[in-house]
């Protein structure tokens, strides 16, 4: 089955501060997913991306499927961005694959 | 009102008791999931149901019985409950699944088994 793999696994930035977050992926993919699971445990859609670029607010994403990765940008961040990062490809079918994520913490 | 709602939301119980979660989505949506998060916090599928019929059951322990009583709910029974049951437990639901929908999350059962 497809690997995917997150980077960095955890992350700590200072509020204001910009960040990237890579996700790898070691098959073709019909669809992509990023998700941002709060301190409380919810689950937030973020993006749907199975390829190019989308842009919400601060934050913004690009899947190059060629290539096999995706990146989130997180622009000026917020102590409420903490929290971590899943991205989850599909290759077909009902079954997505969720990433280990990276974990974000934001200080004030 | 909340897209997609879980309950309980928590659940402390005894080794060999079972228990019951449901889950109901009021969006419409064809097809229904459930993911298991352990204390690592990886995410791992469960079960898809697309319109009432299982889809996928990803090598999960026939202690484990989903039922989906019509398109709007999908439960998940648990039997003889071990240890390593003890995770949380997210329902989700997309449009129509397959490969090209965005899914969407209930908040989740944390249960533990003592």
């Amino acid at each position: 089955g497809i690997q995917v793999e997150q980077s960095p696994p955890d992350l700590i930035l200072q509020e204001g501060a910009n960040s990237t977050l890579r996700c790898n992926f070691s098959d073709s993919v019909n669809n992509l997913q990023w998700f941002h699971q709060n301190p409380w445990g919810q689950l937030i859609n973020l993006f749907y991306i199975p390829s190019g670029t989308k842009q919400n607010g601060r934050l913004s994403a690009t899947t190059v499927a060629t290539e096999r990765y995706s990146l989130l940008y997180i622009s000026s961040s917020q102590t409420t961005d903490s929290g971590v990062y899943f991205c989850a490809p599909n290759t077909g079918g009902f079954k997505t694959i969720f990433g280990a994520g990276t974990r974000l913490f934001v200080k004030a | 009102d909340t897209a997609v709602s879980q309950t309980p939301k928590y659940l402390v119980t005894q080794m060999g008791n079972d228990k019951s979660i449901k889950c109901e989505q009021n969006l419409g949506h064809d097809t229904m999931y459930w993911y298991k998060q352990d204390s690592k916090k990886f995410l791992k599928i469960m079960f898809s149901y697309n319109n009432k019929e299982l889809i996928i059951n990803e090598t999960v322990p026939n202690r484990f019985s989903p039922k989906s009583p019509d398109k709007a709910h999908l439960n998940l029974h648990i039997n003889s409950l071990e240890l390593g049951d003890s995770a949380v437990y997210f329902c989700a639901s997309s449009l129509l699944g397959g490969s090209q929908e965005t899914q969407y999350f209930g908040p989740g059962t944390r249960l533990l088994v003592l």
